[in-house]
């Protein structure tokens, strides 16, 4: 079993539709956890962080439930900017430096 | 302004022809990691810096090697490339020890096998 595992996607969708993206992590000690979006042939950026008490930045809110270790990623209102894919990322703190374990992404193509 | 830079973006190298990709930080983080990225596969950790501590994961090839002189400047030395290591290799970093706090990416040096 892979330690994050994402929808398989990719997601089609059109301007305006509301997408949502989860994602489950296998580690019970994993301690911070964030989205980021990668552009085709770019590096990955940061899109937001998750918290237990989920978190919203415009039209993006993510959530986190620990007891069944859940994430999720909501898009309101797509834009065709919003086409990227986006990785559902794990943190595990050891010791001295953290340890990223990503998820293999999902895409989603925004249409007009 | 970049405080992540990698050199160079693009990377074209012959099949067994040794090749090093560099990368330096404007952050002053204690740790910087070196991932490599196949084609619609997640980044994978080959290893990572804590200062002068060096970390190799346990499922990366003999074949990569890492340097780190400085804090600033870290360098990832494929020995002998194969068709097989063709792909975005991306430098991140971070302060230690902090919890939530998330990794800054250079923009990545894409290598090609000849």
């Amino acid at each position: 079993r892979k330690e994050v595992e994402q929808d398989p996607g990719p997601f089609n969708v059109p301007e305006g539709a509301t997408v949502a993206f989860n994602c489950t992590y296998s580690n019970s000690a994993s301690q911070s956890f964030f989205w980021y979006r990668q552009d085709c042939r770019k590096e990955p950026k940061l899109l937001m962080s998750v918290y237990s008490s989920g978190n919203e930045d415009g039209r993006f809110t993510a959530q986190l439930n620990r007891a069944s270790q859940y994430i999720s990623l909501l898009i309101r209102d797509s834009k065709l900017s919003d086409s990227a894919t986006y990785l559902c990322v794990v943190l595990t703190y050891g010791g001295a430096t953290n340890k990223l374990i990503f998820g293999t992404g999902t895409l989603l193509a925004v249409q007009p | 302004d970049a405080m992540v830079i990698q050199n160079p973006r693009y990377q074209v190298t012959q099949f067994g022809k040794p090749v090093t990709l560099s990368c330096s930080q404007t952050l002053n983080h204690n740790v910087m990691y070196w991932y490599q990225q196949k084609s619609s596969q997640a980044p994978k950790l080959l290893f990572h810096y804590y200062d002068k501590d060096f970390n190799n994961e346990a499922d990366t090839p003999d074949n990569f090697q890492s340097r780190r002189p400085n804090t600033s400047f870290c360098f990832l030395d494929i020995r002998s490339p194969g068709l097989g290591d063709a792909a975005m290799y991306l430098c991140a970093t971070s302060r230690p020890g902090t919890v939530n706090q998330p990794q800054h990416f250079g923009d990545g040096t894409r290598l090609s096998i000849l």
